[in-house]
């Protein structure tokens, strides 16, 4: 089964600094990608999703990622970190309309 | 884009009483339905899948004699807590797919529960 694998349960950047958080994904066939984000007591927002069409995704707020199929990793990046991205972070593959299975999540803590 | 409303969004009961949670697709078909729970600081974990018109799947260690769902239209699945108890006090995120052409899931905003 497709699985995924957040390096880092917590994450703690600048304001204004690069923000990194880690995914790696475990299956011989490359699924669609998922990355999420949770704002605390809210459900969870897309932020954006690779689906073999373009290894560099754009997504909402700055974030884009980054499909590496020699590293079978699917970075989420920013180039600058802002107060308001402190949030949970989650990575999650789809194999289509079966439920998602998320990672454990990376929690983002922006310092001023 | 398809919006997944749920209600209500946050409710207290008292221990041993039954609390249900509604999702709702408020612009589209949602074939599928799926359950979740989040306890503070983790990660979402899937309770159920329910299929419009058909008995929701549940995942192991879920008792579904607890977990009640039903989705009996394309736009209305609810998750019912019976003889709800502190321990089932969580974080419960529902989310929708069947949008045509898509494979995403559109999550609803939650509901927090708490079992006194």
């Amino acid at each position: 089964a497709q699985s995924v694998t957040q390096l880092g349960s917590h994450v703690s950047v600048s304001e204004g600094a690069l923000v990194l958080l880690r995914c790696n994904y475990s299956s011989s066939v490359p699924p669609y990608l998922f990355w999420y984000v949770q704002y605390p007591n809210q459900g969870l927002q897309l932020l954006l999703k690779y689906t073999s069409a373009a290894t560099l995704v754009k997504g909402i707020n700055g974030f884009e990622a980054e499909f590496k199929k020699s590293e079978t990793s699917f970075h989420l990046t920013k180039p600058s970190a802002h107060m308001s991205d402190a949030a949970e972070y989650f990575c999650a593959p789809d194999s289509g309309n079966t439920p998602l299975v998320f990672g454990k999540g990376t929690r983002l803590s922006v310092i001023a | 884009g398809a919006v997944v409303s749920q209600h209500p969004s946050w409710v207290i009961c008292k221990s041993g009483t039954s609390v249900k949670i509604e999702c709702r697709s408020l612009d589209f078909q949602a074939t599928t339905m799926f359950w979740y729970r989040q306890f503070p600081k983790q990660s979402l974990m899937l309770m159920a899948t329910s299929n419009e018109g058909s008995k929701a799947t549940y995942e192991q260690g879920v008792e579904k004699d607890k977990f009640l769902i039903n989705h009996a239209s394309l736009t209305l699945s609810t998750l019912t807590v019976t003889s709800a108890h502190p321990e089932d006090s969580s974080f419960y995120i529902c989310s929708a797919s069947g949008l045509a052409g898509f494979n995403e899931q559109f999550f609803g905003p939650g509901t927090r529960l708490t079992v006194l």
